[in-house]
């Protein structure tokens, strides 16, 4: 079948520190995949997203590569900011989407 | 409209009593979603709506929940008879179509329910 795994949260980081959120999947398919991010009190954004293998998504300093060999997407960025604090949902999307459990990341000043 | 519109955007409403939610898609969108979050979990999917196709309703918990789409655009989620365990934000989001060619969900902003 088909399934996200994200790694647990909450994540603690300080300011400026590198982050990487982990993220595999399964999938019978080749399917597209994405990072959602959601702030405090509001709706899913779509952060990146990647249709194919070796593809890399990025947007307002994250990035993600589609690594087929490892199934996995796992989102990163160089240097967090406290307004990066959110939570962030690894999705597949095959015939129907497929998300993750969520990553709470809380960024410290 | 510019993007998905959920109403209302928050609801308390007393055990046994049934509500309506309802969504309203980006216009053109024809692909439609209903997940539920609860309090610190992920997203829970409960039904989609794709074109005049049958939906898919493999996800709905129990007989108490529904979903209509009318003319592919507006669709309203009841919950009958309503229970503390349907407690939680129910997100509704739109995309062009449904299929894995890439395109991204766009949700709206959540009706937040609240059984007491």
């Amino acid at each position: 079948g088909n399934s996200v795994t994200q790694m647990e949260g909450p994540v603690t980081l300080s300011e400026e520190a590198f982050l990487t959120i982990n993220c595999t999947y399964t999938a019978t398919g080749y399917p597209s995949l994405f990072w959602y991010v959601q702030y405090p009190g509001e709706g899913l954004q779509l952060l990146l997203k990647a249709t194919k293998a070796d593809d890399k998504g990025s947007n307002k300093g994250f990035e993600a590569t589609y690594r087929k060999e490892t199934t996995s997407f796992h989102l990163e960025k160089g240097s967090v900011q406290v307004s990066d604090s959110a939570v962030y949902f690894c999705a597949l999307n095959f015939n129907k989407f497929y998300f993750g459990s969520g990553t709470k990341l809380n960024v410290k000043p | 409209g510019a993007g998905v519109s959920q109403s209302p955007s928050n609801k308390v409403t007393e055990k046994g009593k049934d509500v309506e939610l309802r969504c309203d898609p980006i216009s053109g969108h024809t692909a439609l979603y209903w997940y539920r979050q609860s309090l610190g979990q992920g997203l829970e999917f409960l039904i989609y709506f794709q074109g005049n196709s049958a939906p898919d309703k493999s996800g709905l918990p129990s007989d108490r929940f529904s979903a209509e789409r009318t003319g592919g655009s507006v669709s309203t989620l009841t919950i009958q008879r309503t229970q503390q365990e349907d407690s939680a934000v129910y997100l509704c989001a739109s995309s062009l179509r449904q299929g894995g060619l890439g395109y991204g969900y766009t949700f709206g902003s959540g009706t937040r329910l609240t059984v007491v």
